[in-house]
């Protein structure tokens, strides 16, 4: 079945350092990618999207590249502030069912100034 | 707050008790989803309710779970006579009247611990 693997935390990095949090998938189909984070005491919100091949999502200075040919959908960002400081969840949607995303397990992501 | 509102956020029950978990989704959203995460694991999709429908429980266990979302009220996910596996977060999500358009709502969790 399909399955989301991401890398395991928790990530330290310090203030403006450069992120990568990577997250591999195997699906049968043509899945839509997404990234969502959950800060400290709150539910998770979707981050960015990407539906298609070669689709770049982005937003608050994220990206993510859907790459088909490694089944990669890694999330970066240039310079990390403490306020990215929470947990990041890659995710995919069943072509089918598309309501029934199927989750990678988190990765912690802790900030230092 | 507009959120999707679950509660309570913390529970505790001993073996065999029942466990009650309540969401409200979002205003203006008519579909809620639960889903589950096990300790180290990624969330996993239970139920998906419309009001007074349960639209697919694909991922409910057979036994012991139930969900129901009524046309008053919060939808509600029912664990009967709770096992210490049943500890876990459980996440409600929401999505607009025209359904799953992409994104997916979430509330804060509730975190079970069967003690």
């Amino acid at each position: 079945g399909d399955s989301v693997t991401q890398m395991e935390g928790p990530v330290t990095l310090s203030e403006e350092a450069f992120l990568t949090i990577n997250c591999t998938y195997t699906a049968t189909g043509y899945p839509s990618l997404f990234w969502y984070v959950q800060y400290p005491g709150e539910g998770l919100q979707l981050l960015l999207k990407a539906t298609k091949a070669d689709d770049k999502g982005s937003n608050k200075g994220f990206e993510a590249t859907y790459r088909k040919e490694t089944t990669s959908f890694h999330l970066e960002k240039g310079s990390v502030q403490v306020s990215d400081s929470a947990v990041y969840f890659c995710a995919l949607s069943d072509e089918q069912i598309n309501y029934q995303l199927i989750w990678g397990a988190g990765t912690k992501l802790i900030i230092k100034p | 707050n507009a959120g999707v509102m679950q509660n309570p956020r913390h529970l505790v029950r001993r073996r065999g008790q029942e466990a009650r978990l309540r969401c409200s989704p979002m205003k203006g959203h008519s579909h809620v989803y639960w889903y589950r995460q096990l300790p180290e694991e990624g969330l996993k999709f239970m139920v998906y309710l419309q009001k007074e429908n349960i639209i697919d429980e694909s991922g409910m266990p057979k036994e012991r779970f139930s969900a129901e979302f009524p046309k008053e009220g919060p939808s509600i996910l029912r664990i009967q006579q709770v096992v210490r596996g049943d500890s876990a977060a459980y996440f409600c999500a929401s999505s607009p009247l025209s359904g799953y358009t992409g994104e997916l709502f979430f509330g804060e969790g509730s975190r079970l611990t069967v003690l």
